[in-house]
């Protein structure tokens, strides 16, 4: 039961670049969210799915993207990276919008 | 926008000593309320949760929590804590009209042997 998993679990690429973070679950769950953690901020949303093809933004969206054509995919693109998007990047997936929230194991990324 | 103030944020105990950490939210709604522990190099995991019904939550590991809605409170309890408790703790609150869930800035908890 492999759960929610995030790939790669450390990057480190450099301004201006695209970077592409996966994440993939295998609940078939109905949510699934985008956050960062950065010290003295906690864990912030960024965007969030409700369902496939459905995506709405959190608190910290812009500098973004996300798409969801899968149920079980959602992958979070940052379309020219930046210094301040340096972060450990967390996704979760829920049943419903009101319910526990699982975490993958996080990605560790670096913009130099 | 809904915040979320855990004011403690490091907490350094000697094992067997109690715990309380403080979490407080804003939103005057109805609300479900979390909290999540972060061990050092791994992810976020659920200790216990508040949705209705009895205001003193018990969740993993002997942890517990009390919903004081006067207080717009939910702080997190556990009467001997053991080294094993070293980690990051995350209150987390998601208001029943919306689809988000807003954390807390964290609190570290060392336990010294």
């Amino acid at each position: 039961d492999a759960g929610i998993t995030q790939s790669p679990r450390y990057k480190i690429t450099e301004t201006g670049r695209q970077v592409t973070l996966m994440c993939h679950q295998t609940w078939s769950h109905s949510y699934m969210f985008w956050y960062r953690q950065d010290l003295g901020h906690g864990l912030r949303l960024i965007y969030y799915s409700a369902a496939a093809d459905i995506t709405d933004k959190g608190e910290v969206p812009d500098g973004y993207v996300v798409s969801r054509s899968k149920t079980e995919n959602f992958p979070l693109t940052l379309e020219s990276a930046t210094r301040s998007q340096t972060s450990v990047y967390f996704c979760a997936s829920s049943e419903n919008d009101l319910g526990t929230q699982y975490f993958g194991p996080g990605t560790r990324l670096l913009v130099l | 926008a809904q915040s979320v103030s855990q004011h403690n944020h490091h907490v350094i105990l000697s094992e067997a000593a109690s715990l309380e950490l403080g979490c407080n939210y804003s939103y005057g709604g109805t609300v479900n309320l979390f909290w999540y522990v972060q061990y050092p190099g791994q992810h976020l995991q659920l200790l216990l949760k508040y949705f209705s019904g009895d205001p003193l939550v018990k969740g993993i590991k002997g942890f517990e929590a009390e919903f004081i809605k006067s207080k717009f409170s939910f702080n997190l309890r556990k009467p001997s804590v053991q080294w094993s408790d070293t980690a990051e703790y995350f209150c987390a609150v998601n208001e029943d009209t919306g689809n988000q869930f807003y954390f807390g800035t964290g609190t570290s908890l060392t336990v010294i042997p």
